[in-house]
């Protein structure tokens, strides 16, 4: 059975202190490892997808990498805005397997 | 461009009631997927539906149902509605069953 673990689950950033999150994960076969952001009552907006280990990928402030058992969502110099939850969810790659198995997210909140 | 939309935002129904939630994809995608989100949870996968048909379903009771209609918008039902059935209900949709998935705002549902 897939398994993602975020961690922590919740963190308070002063405005410009850089930080990582972590997601750790549990798949017979990587298809693919998501990230997303989510703001309170809305749903998730796509961040990234990363295949395989050693890539990285880049949007703004955040970067977030893959190694063969986690991913990291590097947060540079946050801003207020960057305040939300990060999801991440991975897909197996099992034949006629296509869900999203989504960790319980990390609650980020960046102080001005 | 129009992302996902869903419908309606928010509900209130009673329990044992059926009730009936509405999504329609991204321009240019062609499968739906349905999420129950707990407070305080990530996203648990439902079912997807490609090509008309459900092609994987999640540890969800009979109870709930799907289809998809010929210009790709989803429903989702669920029948005999438990208290324990209040979440946030995201619809997702992607081009095929294996690419990133794109989420609607949610349908907020609660159950007295």
């Amino acid at each position: 059975e897939d398994q993602v673990t975020q961690s922590p689950e919740a963190l308070r950033l002063q405005e410009g202190e850089s930080s990582s999150l972590n997601c750790s994960y549990t798949v017979s076969g990587l298809r693919g490892l998501f990230w997303y952001r989510q703001d309170p009552g809305k749903g998730p907006e796509f961040l990234f997808t990363l295949y395989s280990a050693g890539e990285e990928k880049e949007k703004e402030r955040l970067k977030a990498t893959l190694t063969k058992k986690e991913s990291f969502l590097h947060i540079t110099a946050p801003k207020p805005e960057d305040s939300a939850t990060y999801l991440c969810a991975v897909q197996d790659s099992g034949a006629g397997s296509y869900q999203l198995t989504f960790g319980k997210g990390t609650k980020l909140s960046v102080i001005p | 461009d129009a992302g996902v939309t869903q419908s309606p935002t928010h509900l209130i129904k009673t329990r044992g009631q059926q009730v009936t939630l509405r999504c329609s994809p991204k321009s240019g995608h062609d499968t739906v997927s349905w999420y129950q989100q707990a407070l305080g949870q990530g996203p648990q996968f439902i079912f997807q539906y490609y090509e008309e048909e459900e092609r994987q379903r999640g540890n969800f009771p009979d109870r709930f149902s799907g289809h998809q209609f010929p210009n790709y918008s989803s429903e989702l039902n669920v029948n005999a509605l438990l208290l324990g059935d209040s979440a946030l209900y995201l619809c997702a949709s992607s081009i095929g069953p294996n690419t990133e998935a794109f989420f609607g705002q949610g349908t907020r549902l609660t159950v007295v």
